[in-house]
């Protein structure tokens, strides 16, 4: 049965904090993904990684960067959180290849910055 | 730039009753997947789109791709409560990584 996990269910963190997310596949997938939800805007993507050590921004990248050292593992930080950070963020892996590219989701994490 | 454009955004139907939601985009590709998301959950995969023609069906759900039309359809059947969810087309594009997604169709369905 495939897998992604995500380190937190729920985090709270203070403005200003260094933050960090992980995200654990054990699918063997190249991609991994790191997006955030909110209400009304849908999924938006931060991040994204097609291989160990690769990584390419998504629509908004800005006031975060991701790890991927290995490759079951990618890893968002986020620098100095702020308050409209506040979200929910969601991980994803997918293989890589055309028509290949379902993606499976983990349970996602709800942060508040306060 | 893609667009992914998903209407209604939200839906109130009786249980039941059959209606369809559709999902445009803006450039060529024939690779399309449906996702479900229940509130406060994650998103889990429904249906795989690879081709012109193609068409899924899952118990009350059925999508289908044209991509000539660049249009996406999910059909709900007889609708009952179990259904209330919120859906989400995603593209993939020729020359990505990624799935660009729409902003999801909330579905109630009442009694």
């Amino acid at each position: 049965d495939v897998k992604v996990t995500q380190s937190s269910r729920y985090l709270v963190k203070r403005t200003g904090e260094k933050v960090f997310l992980e995200c654990v596949q054990d699918m063997d997938h190249e991609n991994m993904f790191w997006y955030r939800q909110d209400p009304g805007l849908g999924l938006r993507l931060i991040y994204f990684s097609y291989d160990v050590k690769m990584k390419e921004k998504g629509d908004i990248p800005e006031g975060y960067s991701v790890s991927r050292e290995k490759k079951e593992r990618f890893s968002l930080i986020l620098e100095s959180a702020s308050t409209n950070q506040t979200s929910m963020y969601l991980c994803a892996s997918s293989l890589l290849g055309t028509g290949l590219y379902e993606q499976y989701f983990g349970p996602g994490t709800r942060l508040t910055v306060t | 730039e893609l667009k992914v454009e998903q209407n209604p955004l939200f839906l109130s139907m009786q249980e039941g009753k059959n209606y369809t939601i559709y999902c445009n985009y803006s450039t060529t590709s024939d690779r399309l997947y449906w996702y479900r998301q229940d509130p406060g959950k994650s998103l889990e995969s429904l249906f795989v789109l690879l081709s012109n023609g193609a068409v899924k069906q899952e118990g009350r759900l059925m999508a289908s791709l044209d991509t000539k039309a660049r249009l996406s359809t999910l059909h709900i059947t007889a609708a009952v409560h179990d259904l209330s969810a919120t859906y989400f087309c995603a593209v993939e594009l020729d020359s990505g990584y990624a799935l660009n997604f729409g902003k999801g169709t909330s579905l109630l369905v009442t009694p």
